[in-house]
């Protein structure tokens, strides 16, 4: 079955600084999701991938699908306080599935 | 903006109970979910339903487990007999549609504990 790995699985950056999250799938990506999820609490959207290649951004979060690699990056420019949580790369198990699954998660810590 | 919403926001039952998880899905969409997250793991994906049936299910979701669309607004996950190892936190989300363009809206969760 498919798996989505991340990496790293945690990271602490000091404010301001840029980071980079992957997530790697087994198999072909029939598009990506990427969440946010602060401990204890639900999973808040952050962009959605469909194409190889495509790039979307949303504030200073920048996220990119490369379908060949069967991966994608999830970049955060001058990091906040306010960024840190977990975040998770999700999709589809295979095409046309309603399953999703999920990576392992990426816990951010941003220090002030 | 609307929201899925879930209710109660923590569940505490002994085994062997039986428990009901409320949820209440953005109004137009079609597509419902359930998905549980156990301490410390992976968002696992239980159960979709579409058109008052199930889609599909994962092998988590065996006969202990039923799903519901009793009125026009409520889905509900029903757990017959809890055991233990089903303390977890418990998600239910919507989409529009099931094309990839539709993403899925995650209410916040009902935290599961069984005694």
């Amino acid at each position: 079955s498919q798996e989505l790995e991340q990496s790293p699985q945690s990271l602490i950056v000091q404010e301001g600084k840029n980071l980079t999250i992957n997530c790697t799938s087994s198999k072909t990506l029939y598009g990506l999701y990427w969440y946010k999820q602060k401990y204890g609490e639900g999973l808040i959207f952050l962009m959605m991938l469909q194409k190889g290649g495509e790039e979307k951004s949303h504030e200073k979060i920048t996220a990119k699908l490369d379908e060949k690699k069967q991966q994608s990056s999830l970049h955060i420019t001058a990091s906040q306080p306010s960024h840190a949580g977990i975040y998770l790369c999700g999709a589809r198990h295979t095409s046309g599935t309603y399953k999703y699954i999920f990576g392992t998660g990426t816990r951010l810590k941003v220090l002030a | 903006e609307p929201e899925v919403t879930q209710t109660p926001s923590h569940q505490v039952t002994q085994m062997g109970q039986e428990v009901i998880l409320r949820c209440v899905p953005i109004s137009n969409h079609l597509y419902f979910y359930w998905y549980r997250q156990i301490l410390g793991q992976k968002v696992e994906f239980l159960v979709s339903f579409y058109n008052n049936e199930i889609s599909e299910k994962s092998e988590i979701f065996d006969d202990q487990f039923s799903v519901e669309r009793p009125d026009g607004s409520n889905f509900t996950l029903k757990i017959r007999s809890t055991k233990l190892e089903d303390s977890a936190m418990y998600f239910c989300a919507s989409s529009e549609a099931l094309r990839l363009a539709y993403e899925q809206y995650f209410g916040p969760g009902t935290r599961l504990t069984v005694t």
